[in-house]
Parts: structure tokens; sequence; C-alpha cells
């Protein structure tokens, strides 16, 4: 079956660092996703992306939907403590009613004292 | 305006045991789905109501697994019997109008078999 390769698979960072993840396919979505998961908690979604060469913004947060369909990224500047999670990206295929979900396996974001 | 909630939080059984879970989506919001989200993977849809309907139920363990809305609101997942793999935290989530609306998610129900 289809599946995402999303990495890293953790990070460890200084607060102030600019974070970057991606996801890649061998097949291609026509929306692109990124959410993040608290301990304890379902995610919540960050940034939805739905053209290709999309480029959209939330606060601190970057990311874009790639040119070919199958990859997309996540930028995070200025990391600040509240950022530590688990962030997920996941790719949308809608298509004559057939619509699929798929979420890569997650990169766990730690910033260290 | 109240969020997805999910009960019980957590659940412990032993292998070959039946448990359920249940879950109350956003007021108002027809699309319900079910993951399963086992340690260090994302969540993997298992299946997806439209009201009282089951739109995509292609990765429910039929076996093993059965879902139902019956009245197009509350829905209830079943584990009978349980395995030892079926260890993961159950999901749900619930929009408007499907996949290409933002889901809400709800803060899962860890189970755990032993």
């Amino acid at each position: 079956g289809q599946q995402l390769n999303q990495s890293p698979q953790s990070m460890f960072i200084q607060e102030g660092e600019d974070v970057s993840m991606n996801c890649t396919s061998s097949s291609i979505f026509n929306t692109w996703l990124w959410y993040k998961q608290d301990p304890g908690e379902g995610p919540v979604l960050l940034i939805a992306l739905y053209k290709a060469g999309e480029l959209t913004s939330n606060g601190r947060l970057t990311a874009q939907f790639g040119i070919t369909r199958k990859d997309s990224f996540l930028n995070i500047s200025a990391s600040i403590p509240s950022d530590v999670g688990i962030y997920f990206c996941a790719g949308q295929l809608t298509m004559n009613r057939d619509d699929k979900i798929i979420f890569g396996k997650g990169t766990r974001l730690h910033i260290l004292p | 305006e109240a969020g997805v909630a999910q009960s019980p939080r957590y659940k412990i059984i032993e292998k070959r045991q039946s448990v359920a879970f249940w879950c109350n989506p956003i007021s108002g919001h027809a699309t319900l789905y079910w993951y399963q989200q086992i340690l260090g993977q994302g969540p993997k849809l298992l299946i997806q109501f439209q009201n009282n309907g089951v739109v995509d139920d292609s990765q429910l363990p039929k076996d093993r697994f059965s879902a139902e809305r019956l009245k197009g609101v509350d829905s209830t997942l079943k584990i009978q019997p349980a395995k030892l793999e079926d260890s993961a935290v159950y999901l749900c989530a619930s929009n408007s109008r499907g996949l290409q609306e933002t889901q809400y998610f709800g803060p899962g129900t860890r189970l755990l078999v032993l």
C-alpha cells in the first residue's frame, strides 16, 4: 500500500533554532496536511496545502506542497519550548468519492534546556 | 464549543477479552472517523462513517473489529477477541463533510492488551 517517508524521525535542537522536516511518497496526493500531537492528546491540524507548489505560513510555521505532488516540507522558525511534540504529515487523495488519507510516522521534536 | 469526547481514556485487558470504545463527535458533524495509532506510528484510518452509513472500512480487520453509529451521532468501536498487537491508541475524529475538510480529533483511548 501507499506509504509516506517522514524525516527526520527525531530532532534535538536548542531553543531559538529553526527546524525543518519533510515527507516524501512514491504516490501523488492532492492535499498535504501537517499535524502536531502533544502527549495524551489527539493530533491538531497546523497547515493544510491544496495545490502543487503552494507555500503557506501559520505564524512561525511554513509548509510547502511539492511541485511533483509527492512531497511536502514543514519549517518552524525560532523554536520555543511549546513546539515540543510529534509532528505528522498526512497525504490525502480525493478522487471520485474514493478518499484516502495516509499519515507519516512522525518527527519527534525535542528542545534541549 | 465542546470537542470530540472519547471514553474510556485508558483500558487494560488480557488477550482474547473483548473491549469497546465510545466516541461522541462535535455536535452537528456528520462524518466520524476511527483511527488506530500504534506506538511510534502515525494514525491509520480504520473506518469512516457519514451519518450512520459506512463510507470506508477497507482497513478495518473485520474478523475481530466492528464499529457502529446507529443513530448517526455517537459511535462505538469494538474488538473481540483482542490480540497483543491491538495495543494502541484509538482516536476518534469528526467533521462535517468528509476528508476534504479539517478533521477534529479526540484525545484517544489508550488500550493495552496483556
